[in-house]
């Protein structure tokens, strides 16, 4: 089957760190996706992820373990903009999403 | 380069009533998608085009959906008759390939009242 599960809201302060975990099953698994969306707007693509490993990509990191069905988001050096849903979603083949709820994630200063 | 239009931003319609949203992929995307998304969950895939084809259409309830993607390029979604449980956003998407993830229009905010 597929299936993708990630916390329901986190909270975090302004300056600080937080990880964001997603675990999956998907069958024909062709990699994973972090989206940010902020209330009201549209999915905007963060981080593709194919290969095990860490993706740094300034503020944001992604890692992925295929072995484990497992990936997170690390968000650093909070900042209030970053108050947002992020949703982690595992790619099959015919270029479809499978899409986890999001994790609204709420900074406090 | 120009991202997805979609058109309209909102809609309010009575239930029973019909409606129609409309995308323009981004240039050169040959694969173009609708989702539903409904307040707090994630979106969830209506159709997928492959150009004008028809990729993937389980989800999409047929008795009351429809959609179309005429010579490939812009897409047309519809809704008739429309039901209190289909006030969602309706996000429309493209893609060139996977690596590149999909890019969302700004979708249509549609409420049934």
């Amino acid at each position: 089957g597929q299936n993708i599960d990630q916390p329901t809201e986190m909270t975090a302060t302004e300056g600080a760190i937080v990880q964001i975990n997603c675990t999956y099953q998907t069958s024909g698994f062709n990699g994973l996706f972090w989206y940010q969306q902020h209330a009201g707007e549209a999915p905007t693509f963060l981080s593709y992820n194919v290969l095990d490993g860490l993706e740094e990509k300034g503020r944001f990191s992604s890692f992925l373990s295929r072995s484990k069905g497992y990936s997170y988001l690390l968000l650093k050096e909070l900042q209030m903009k970053d108050s947002a849903s992020y949703l982690c979603a595992g790619a099959r083949g015919n270029y479809q999403l499978i899409w986890g709820a999001g994790t609204k994630l709420i900074i406090k200063p | 380069e120009a991202g997805v239009a979609q058109s309209p931003r909102y809609k309010i319609i009575e239930k029973r009533q019909s409606v129609a949203f409309w995308c323009n992929p981004i240039s050169g995307h040959a694969t173009l998608y609708w989702y539903q998304q409904i307040l707090g969950q994630g979106p969830k895939l209506l159709i997928q085009f492959q150009n004008n084809g028809v990729v993937d259409d389980s989800q999409l309830p047929k008795d009351r959906f429809s959609a179309e993607r005429l010579k490939g390029v812009d897409s047309t979604l519809k809704i008739q008759p429309a039901k209190l449980e289909d006030s969602a956003v309706y996000l429309c998407a493209s893609s060139l390939d996977i690596t590149g993830g999909y890019t969302f229009g700004s979708g249509t905010r549609l409420t049934v009242v």
